[in-house]
């Protein structure tokens, strides 16, 4: 059964620093890798999507990589901001069929002012 | 905004009644899936469909149920609620192309007493 580990499990840190959140699988075998963020009591948004074929993908500040062989996905965020806090997850979809989503539990960050 | 919707947004029911939630969307998307939140378990996928008519069970479907009549509409019944259903329940789309990512709805906040 495919585990999706997100280290940490929270972060604080001072307002533009960069830093990187990590998550990591325990099967290779995936079709794609999705980045979520999720604010208190609301739904999830999705911020970057990585396909199995693929190494990287970058939007503006945001930067997610992907390593299938060692099994592992990073999130850059570069010179955060307040608003950048939320709980950051990841998510894999193992086949291109119908399969839904397996979730790693989040990393809880807050960027302070 | 992956046009989606869920209601109710909030429900507060008792053990024992039957509760049916509802997610519509407008875009004509083929697969659509069900997921509840807890805090120290993640998301989870409940049920999932591929077509009108055609569902299957996700990671923790015991207890549920699902209905898809029409492309728009995948409805999620607990036939008979208990207290281990209280959730936040989100519904998913997912699109057929640009690597195939899930977008989700705002959530249905649910407690049973």
């Amino acid at each position: 059964k495919q585990e999706v580990t997100q280290i940490p499990a929270a972060l604080s840190v001072p307002e533009g620093e960069n830093l990187v959140l990590n998550c990591s699988f325990t099967d290779s075998a995936i079709y794609n890798l999705q980045w979520f963020r999720q604010d208190p009591g609301k739904g999830l948004t999705s911020l970057l999507l990585i396909q199995s074929s693929q190494r990287e993908q970058t939007s503006g500040r945001l930067n997610a990589s992907l390593d299938k062989s060692s099994g592992r996905s990073t999130l850059y965020i570069a010179a955060s901001q307040p608003g950048d806090s939320a709980t950051y997850l990841c998510a894999l979809m193992l086949g291109g069929g119908a399969d839904g989503l397996t979730f790693g539990k989040g990393t809880h960050l807050i960027i302070q002012p | 905004d992956a046009g989606i919707t869920q209601s109710p947004r909030h429900k507060v029911t008792e053990t024992g009644t039957p509760v049916t939630l509802r997610c519509h969307q407008t875009e004509n998307h083929r697969y659509m899936y069900w997921y509840r939140q807890d805090p120290g378990h993640g998301l989870r996928l409940i049920h999932y469909s591929y077509g009108v008519k055609d569902t299957d069970k996700g990671e923790v479907s015991d207890g549920y149920s699902v209905s898809r009549s029409k492309t728009e509409d995948f409805l999620l019944t607990l036939e008979s609620a208990t207290s281990s259903q209280t959730s936040v329940y989100f519904c998913a789309i997912r699109v057929t192309s640009g690597g195939m990512g899930q977008y989700f709805g705002p959530g249905t906040r649910l407690t049973v007493l």
